[in-house]
Parts: C-alpha cells; sequence; structure tokens
C-alpha cells in the first residue's frame, strides 16, 4: 500500500527563521510530489511541485526530492506568521496511474 | 480565469439518505479528483474522471460514485449516508491526468 508519512506537529518556528518540512514515501514508482497549504476551514492550495533529484526554489520555497532515499522535504525561508498553517505532501505515479497519495499533514506554527 | 467552483459549500443529511455534488473544473481542465478529507483520515482518494471516463478508483465502497459530462463538469453521489461520511469533500481538476491538481472550496457534508 502506498503511503506517505509526516510528522503532524505542531512544528513551531520563530518568525523570520527557516522552517524545515519533512514527508517520506513508501511507493518507489512514486514520480512527482507536491507540497499543498491548507489554511484552518480552507481547502488546499498548491505551494510547490517537484519531479527530479535535487532541489527547486521558488521565492521563500524550496523543495527538495532524493529519490534514493525517498525522501521530500519543503523549506520556508524568512518564516511569516502568514505561512501557519497545515503543510501537506502529496506523492504521485505520473502517466495517469492512482491519484495522489496524501500524507496527513504538518502543522506548522510560525510564532511572532 | 475562475477556479474550480463546488457546490454545495455545505450540506446536512441524515443516515440512510444519498447526496450529489457538483464540481466544475477550471475551464480547459479535463481530469477531475474527489477526495475526502477527515480529521482521522487526512485527505484520502476517492476516484478520478478524465474525458467523462473513471480513471482511478480509491478504497472506497460501491456507495461512493462519481461521473463526468462532456463539459468536464463532475458529480459524486454517496448513497445511503452513514455518520462516518461526514467529511469535506474536495475536488480537484488539472489539465493532464496526474499533472498538478488544483482544489476546489470542498463541499462540508454533515451526517447526523
Amino acid at each position: 500500500q502506498k503511503e506517505v508519512e509526516q510528522n503532524s506537529g505542531p512544528l513551531s518556528v520563530p518568525e523570520g527563521a527557516i522552517a524545515s518540512l519533512n514527508c517520506t514515501y513508501s511507493d518507489r514508482g512514486s514520480q512527482s510530489f507536491f507540497w499543498y497549504r491548507q489554511y484552518s476551514g480552507k481547502s488546499p492550495e498548491l505551494i510547490m511541485f517537484i519531479y527530479s533529484n535535487g532541489d527547486k526554489e521558488d521565492g521563500r520555497f524550496t523543495a527538495q526530492l532524493n529519490k534514493a532515499s525517498q525522501y521530500v522535504s519543503l523549506l520556508i525561508r524568512d518564516s511569516q506568521p502568514s505561512d501557519s498553517a497545515t503543510y501537506l505532501c502529496a506523492g504521485g505515479a505520473g502517466g495517469g496511474a492512482d491519484g495522489l497519495t496524501f500524507g496527513k499533514g504538518t502543522h506548522l506554527i510560525i510564532q511572532p | 480565469k475562475a477556479g474550480v467552483t463546488q457546490t454545495p459549500r455545505y450540506l446536512i443529511k441524515t443516515r440512510g439518505q444519498q447526496v450529489t455534488l457538483s464540481c466544475s473544473p477550471i475551464s480547459g481542465h479535463r481530469s477531475v479528483s474527489w477526495y475526502q478529507q477527515t480529521p482521522g483520515q487526512g485527505l484520502q482518494f476517492l476516484f478520478e474522471y478524465f474525458s467523462e471516463t473513471q480513471r482511478n478508483k480509491g478504497n472506497f465502497p460501491g456507495r461512493f460514485s462519481g461521473r463526468q459530462f462532456s463539459n468536464s463538469r463532475s458529480e459524486m453521489n454517496v448513497s445511503t449516508l452513514e455518520l462516518g461520511d461526514s467529511a469535506l469533500y474536495l475536488c480537484a481538476s488539472s489539465s493532464l491526468v496526474q499533472e498538478t491538481q488544483y482544489f476546489g472550496p470542498g463541499t462540508r457534508l454533515l451526517v447526523l
């Protein structure tokens, strides 16, 4: 069974610091990975996606993928109180297989 | 470009009833996926439709069904509702199967 594991948190980070969110996955066939942010009572909002090993940067966000270790991470630089949310990691097989498999999310709290 | 829309936003039903939820994807998107989100289980994949065909199905009982129309709009139906069906039902659309998915605001279903 495909699984995506995340530490549920809460992860507390001071404002301005780097928040590091981690995710591991069980299916070596997973090709694509996504990070979503979900505020309480709202639907998930796409932050980043990554397909290749290495780092991908977008503004204050950096996604990292290590397929050998089956590990995905999201770094948030210069954390802001508005970054406080639950972050969902998802993996997909790519090319029309099963739907995305989501982790249960990490609750991030940015302390002012 | 308008985002994914879902109707209704809130719904209260009683056990044994059935319910139909509707989703309109982003214009031009032909793939629609449905997810159930609960506090205990997180986001779980229900099914995915592409060009009016169900491409993938998650591990849910047959009481959960769906369909997609020629204009890519999708509906999901839950028959013989149970208390455990109370959840946030999310629809996501993408331009190609397994590409980046964008979520709608969700339908919050409460079964009494």
